[in-house]
């Protein structure tokens, strides 16, 4: 039973270059989001999705691209990564209406 | 619009005494609300949760919170540290009956050491 799986754990980035970070859960969730943590801000939302085909904006989606094309995908897509998007960055997952979530363990992003 | 607040940054206890990390909120609604405990370069696992039915809270682990309305708190407890309880702690509050209207707000954290 994996959960909710991250990769890459590390990445380090070039200001104005893309990437994406995979997040899989095999828990058959309808609900996923993407966070990022910043020192002393807690965890903001930046993007989320009730289900297949389904996404919407959460607090910070600036710069920041999602797909949900499968129940078990929800990759996050930098478009033109800048220094500000340094951070780690959670996936969770959760069952339904005011479920617990479920985290991966973070990918840890560098942009210089 | 809710927020919560986690009014200290940083606790430091000694092992095998108590634990207390505070919490506040605010909601117009009748929230939910969670406790998160983040081991280093690890995700969030779920502690505990209160969901409108018995104020006290058990959670995982032996920690456990109390819901007081009056006051708008939500404080995390544990009647004897571990060293093991050396982590972040985040008191989360959720608004809305259906997703797509669900709002989590996460506290900005509480770190805490254990003395041996």
């Amino acid at each position: 039973n994996a959960g909710v799986t991250q990769t890459p754990k590390f990445q380090v980035l070039k200001t104005g270059q893309s990437m994406t970070l995979q997040c899989a859960q095999d828990m058959n969730h309808e609900y996923m989001s993407w966070y990022r943590q910043d020192p002393g801000m807690g965890l903001r939302l930046i993007h989320y999705s009730v289900g297949a085909g389904i996404t919407d904006q959460g607090e910070v989606p600036n710069g920041y691209n999602v797909s949900r094309s499968t129940t078990e995908d929800f990759p996050l897509r930098l478009l033109s990564a800048a220094p500000s998007q340094t951070s780690v960055y959670f996936c969770a997952s959760s069952y339904g209406v005011h479920s617990p979530l479920h985290f991966g363990n973070g990918t840890r992003l560098t942009v210089t | 619009a809710q927020s919560v607040t986690q009014l200290d940054s940083h606790v430091s206890v000694s092992e095998g005494t108590p634990v207390l990390l505070r919490c506040n909120y605010s909601s117009s609604y009748s929230p939910s609300l969670f406790w998160y405990v983040q081991h280093p370069n690890k995700g969030l696992q779920l502690l505990l949760k209160y969901t409108s039915a018995a104020t006290l809270v058990k959670g995982i682990n032996g920690f456990e919170a109390e819901f007081k309305k009056s006051e708008t708190s939500f404080h995390l407890t544990k009647p004897s540290a571990h060293m093991s309880d050396a982590a972040e702690y985040f008191c989360v509050v959720s608004e809305g009956s259906s997703f797509g209207n669900e709002k989590l707000t996460f506290g900005t954290g509480t770190r805490l050491t254990i003395i041996p």
